[in-house]
């Protein structure tokens, strides 16, 4: 059971390229998420997926696109790449309902973009 | 709007003192509230949450609605303790959770 798992662990691009990060987890959960962390901001919500076959944008969506593959991977890309888009990202999943909603983190990827 | 407001970014403590991290929020409802912890090249993870009333590594948390509060205390601070602290706040949907900006903690020997 490895949880929330998350690829790459690290990646260095230039400002244009593209890539995509990608999550899967393995617990069964209906809800998927994308987070930011920045230095003094915490983390910032990118988009979330309720369930499998629904994205809905979050607090900071710019520049970002998702796909829900399936009930398992929920994959964040970014088409064209910002240095301001250098920062930690994590992936997390979570049952839903009145106290189910924990979130599980993946051990993020760590992006720069120069 | 919702939001959870952690107004320290750096908390340092000495090792058997009482320790102190406050959060406020702001939301229209009944949120559900948590404390997640980040220790040094770790995950991400629960801590606590308001609607277990817990006591987890003798850290408690009460949530006050009246000041709209949610603060996290230890009575005697440890080393293993020093970590990066987010407090967050759940919808009722249960969709979404907004974290605070952090609070790192640093015990002393």
């Amino acid at each position: 059971n490895a949880g929330v798992t998350q690829t790459p662990k690290f990646q260095v691009l230039k400002t244009g390229q593209s890539m995509t990060l990608q999550c899967a987890q393995d617990m069964n959960h209906n809800s998927m998420y994308w987070y930011r962390q920045d230095p003094g901001m915490g983390l910032r919500l990118i988009y979330y997926s309720a369930s499998e076959g629904t994205t809905d944008k979050g607090e900071v969506p710019n520049g970002y696109n998702v796909s829900r593959l399936n009930k398992r991977e929920f994959s964040l890309r970014l088409e064209s790449a910002a240095p301001s888009q250098t920062s930690v990202y994590f992936c997390a999943s979570s049952e839903q309902g009145l106290g189910h909603n924990e979130q599980f983190f993946g051990p993020g990827t760590r992006l720069t973009v120069l | 709007a919702q939001r959870v407001t952690q107004p320290e970014k750096l908390l340092s403590v000495f090792k058997g003192a009482p320790v102190e991290l406050k959060c406020n929020y702001s939301y229209s409802g009944s949120p559900e509230l948590f404390w997640y912890v980040q220790y040094s090249r770790q995950r991400l993870q629960l801590l606590l949450r308001h609607i277990s009333r817990e006591s987890i590594k003798g850290f408690t948390a009460d949530l006050n609605k009246g000041e709209t509060s949610f603060h996290l205390k230890k009575p005697f601070a440890q080393e293993e303790d020093s970590a990066m602290y987010y407090c967050a706040l759940s919808d009722t949907g249960g969709f979404k959770t907004i974290f605070g900006a952090g609070t790192r903690l640093f015990v002393k020997a």
